[in-house]
């Protein structure tokens, strides 16, 4: 079955510190998605990405985050300088193509902002 | 504004027994609804999806019943086992808005041995 792989499973940063989240999401697959969810709460869209650029974005998603496919596999979300309540799980998607609404998710990276 | 949300937070429920997980939404102009299942420390993992032409579905030991009428989604799990202790979120999916998901806020399930 089709994977989508994230890297760090867990990074802990210093408030202000850049941070890099990596996602190999299914190959062959166009569209791309970032969710987060807060501890406790629901998961929330980010953005998604066709085709090497920015689709959609939410109010989240703030001039802090940027999205990248540096690699044509790779598939990162950059935030400039955390804040604390950037701490959450982080999910990568990728539409697994079975189902309109069968995405398979990664397994996430906890980000802790100290 | 458009919403997902849950009835309960917390259901709890016998070994062997049927369980039954609500769901309202708001934005009638969805497309797909879909339950995902969250096990501790992992991601949403697909369990099954209803078009909003549809009125039910049935999968393996799940049934997803719609209701447009009253803007209700459920989730039947037959038998339930220890395995399906987890949080079930529902989301709704809007082709026209890139296939983006909107989740609720979760229900979690505990079976009981």
């Amino acid at each position: 079955e089709p994977e989508v792989t994230q890297t760090p499973s867990h990074q802990v940063t210093q408030m202000g510190q850049e941070v890099i989240l990596r996602c190999v999401p299914i190959s062959n697959h166009l569209y791309f998605y970032w969710y987060r969810q807060i501890l406790g709460q629901k998961v929330e869209f980010l953005v998604s990405f066709y085709n090497n650029e920015i689709s959609e974005k939410s109010e989240i998603f703030d001039d802090q985050f940027s999205v990248e496919r540096p690699d044509g596999s790779n598939f990162t979300l950059k935030i400039r300088s955390t804040k604390l309540e950037d701490s959450a799980m982080y999910f990568c998607a990728s539409p697994d193509g079975s189902e309109v609404g069968g995405y398979t998710f990664g397994s996430g990276t906890r980000l802790t902002v100290v | 504004g458009e919403s997902v949300g849950l009835h309960l937070p917390t259901l709890s429920v016998q070994e062997g027994d049927n369980s039954i997980i609500n769901c309202a939404y708001s934005n009638s102009a969805s497309d797909y609804f879909i339950w995902y299942k969250q096990e501790s420390g992992k991601g949403p993992q697909f369990i099954i999806d209803i078009r909003s032409n549809m009125d039910k579905r049935q999968g393996q030991r799940v049934t997803v019943l719609l209701n447009k009428t009253v803007k209700h989604l459920s989730l039947q799990i037959a038998a339930t086992q220890p395995g399906d202790s987890a949080v079930y979120f529902c989301a709704e999916n809007m082709v026209a808005a890139g296939n983006k998901l909107t989740f609720g806020g979760g229900t979690r399930v505990l079976v009981k041995p």
